[in-house]
């Protein structure tokens, strides 16, 4: 099994709203990330979970906060997005960190 | 100079051709290499995990590394279709919790 399954996939908000997007493997990974893609881009990384710990931050604006309640599940709460923020969010998961890593289909979020 | 430099393309190649698509990168601390097949709006797929230099076959699909030149490539052989999509290259070093992405390739395979 090399899926990490991310819900839901697809999300509208409002600039006022408050969502969460969660992804959930079961692979016994022990590195989980958030990553964010544009359109004809590659993904960006915002935030990397390591051990269950926030390892890595890419100076995300606060709006985007995430959460890692177990070592199988990684969530991103969103909170006063902006029409900016529209994109692809997709989550990944790696055994170490160092190691190949598999991603989710992703959440394509659209902020009105 | 970008982490990783990858032609963006477009490439468009009649089917059954053999595709190569690679990547260049400026950090000599990257040992590993992965590529991915991302179709339109969905997540990147895994395609291939390399470690050392070298060749690595799998179906259809070949990956090479040369780290002397710092240079990565992906070949297709008998291009269908279905292979049409953009292909990331990533790298990351053995402090890990971080990958590189290319800007990605698109390639079309025409029938």
């Amino acid at each position: 099994d090399t899926e990490v399954t991310q819900t839901p996939k697809h999300l509208v908000m409002g600039m006022t709203n408050k969502k969460s997007l969660k992804c959930e493997q079961h692979m016994g990974h022990r590195a989980m990330y958030w990553y964010k893609q544009k359109a004809k881009k590659p993904p960006e990384l915002m935030f990397v979970y390591s051990y269950e710990k926030l390892s890595i931050n890419e100076s995300v604006p606060s709006r985007f906060s995430p959460e890692c309640p177990n070592s199988s599940l990684l969530n991103l709460h969103l909170h006063a997005l902006q029409p900016e923020d529209s994109a692809l969010y997709l989550c990944a998961s790696s055994q170490r960190g160092d190691d190949e890593a598999f991603f989710g289909q992703g959440t394509r979020l659209t902020v009105v | 100079q970008k982490e990783v430099e990858q032609d963006p393309g477009p490439l468009s190649v009649p089917e059954g051709a053999i595709v190569s698509l690679n990547c260049t990168y400026s950090n000599s601390a990257f040992q590993y290499f992965m590529w991915y097949r991302q179709y339109s709006r969905k997540g990147p797929e895994l395609l291939m995990y390399t470690y050392s230099s070298g060749n690595k076959e799998d179906g259809r699909f070949t990956a090479q590394v040369d780290k002397s030149s710092k240079y990565i490539s992906l070949f297709i052989r008998d291009s269908q279709p279905s292979d049409s999509a953009t292909y990331l290259c990533a790298m990351s070093d053995l402090a890990g919790n971080q990958f590189y992405f290319g800007t990605g390739t698109s390639l079309t395979v025409i029938p």
